[in-house]
């Protein structure tokens, strides 16, 4: 089974618009961590979030937020007024801690495209 | 600033070739990691190391070995490329115990022909 999902292999938003990105988790660890990132078509992978699993509130990093719904094991990413260099991939990651494997897991990715 | 540097952006091979994709940090990170990236298949894990001389397999190893011999140098070997290899390679690093992001290297973009 997937750990992590991203149903929304893409997405086209109207410049200045918000954009929620969809992504959903599976784990049974009580302590785990959730990340987003960016990926532009010159290839680096750019962080953008982080939210963990016992925060009490949710993550914001300027335009950024993410909508952590715990009960729902959801993990959305928010961006408000989006530009046009949003357009890019968009990863969600999860890192379980009580795994001894302490590894990172990356969805498929969402491409992001803005509309001038 | 962390710095994760990939030996090559680019690198053309032909099948059977051994290839070795090299990857350095230099933040004295012990966690490293080696992914391929592939169109509707994201990031998958190929081989991880969390110290010197130490590899665990990831979640697609077959074919691949890796080596850490010293802990700012973490290297992917292919040793007989194939077709099916032909992919982008992200390296990264990260501290032990750290809540925070792992860094990613540029990236390989590996063709093999």
């Amino acid at each position: 089974a997937q750990k992590i999902t991203q149903t929304q292999p893409g997405m086209f938003v109207q410049e200045k618009e918000a954009v929620t990105l969809d992504c959903t988790y599976d784990t049974s660890d009580p302590s785990y961590g959730l990340f987003w990132y960016k990926q532009p078509s010159s290839g680096e992978m750019i962080f953008l979030i982080y939210q963990g699993s016992y925060d009490q509130q949710n993550a914001t990093e300027g335009r950024y937020s993410l909508n952590f719904q715990k009960a729902r094991k959801s993990a959305n990413l928010v961006i408000s007024a989006s530009q046009l260099g949003d357009s890019a991939m968009y990863f969600c990651a999860m890192r379980e801690f009580m795994n001894r494997d302490d590894k990172i897991i990356f969805g498929k990715g969402t491409r992001l495209h803005i509309l001038p | 600033d962390v710095k994760v540097t990939q030996s090559s952006r680019y690198l053309v091979k032909r099948t059977g070739e051994k290839v070795f994709l090299e990857c350095v940090q230099d933040m004295d990170h012990e966690n490293m990691f080696w992914y391929r990236q592939d169109p509707g298949l994201g990031l998958r894990l190929i081989y991880f190391s969390y110290d010197v001389k130490m590899k665990e397999k990831g979640d697609i190893p077959e074919g691949y070995s890796v080596s850490r011999e010293k802990k700012e140098r973490f290297s992917l070997i292919l040793e007989s490329a194939s077709t099916n290899q032909t992919s982008m390679y992200l390296c990264a690093s990260r501290e032990l115990a750290s809540n925070n992001e792992q860094f990613f290297g540029p990236g390989t973009r590996l063709t093999v022909l």
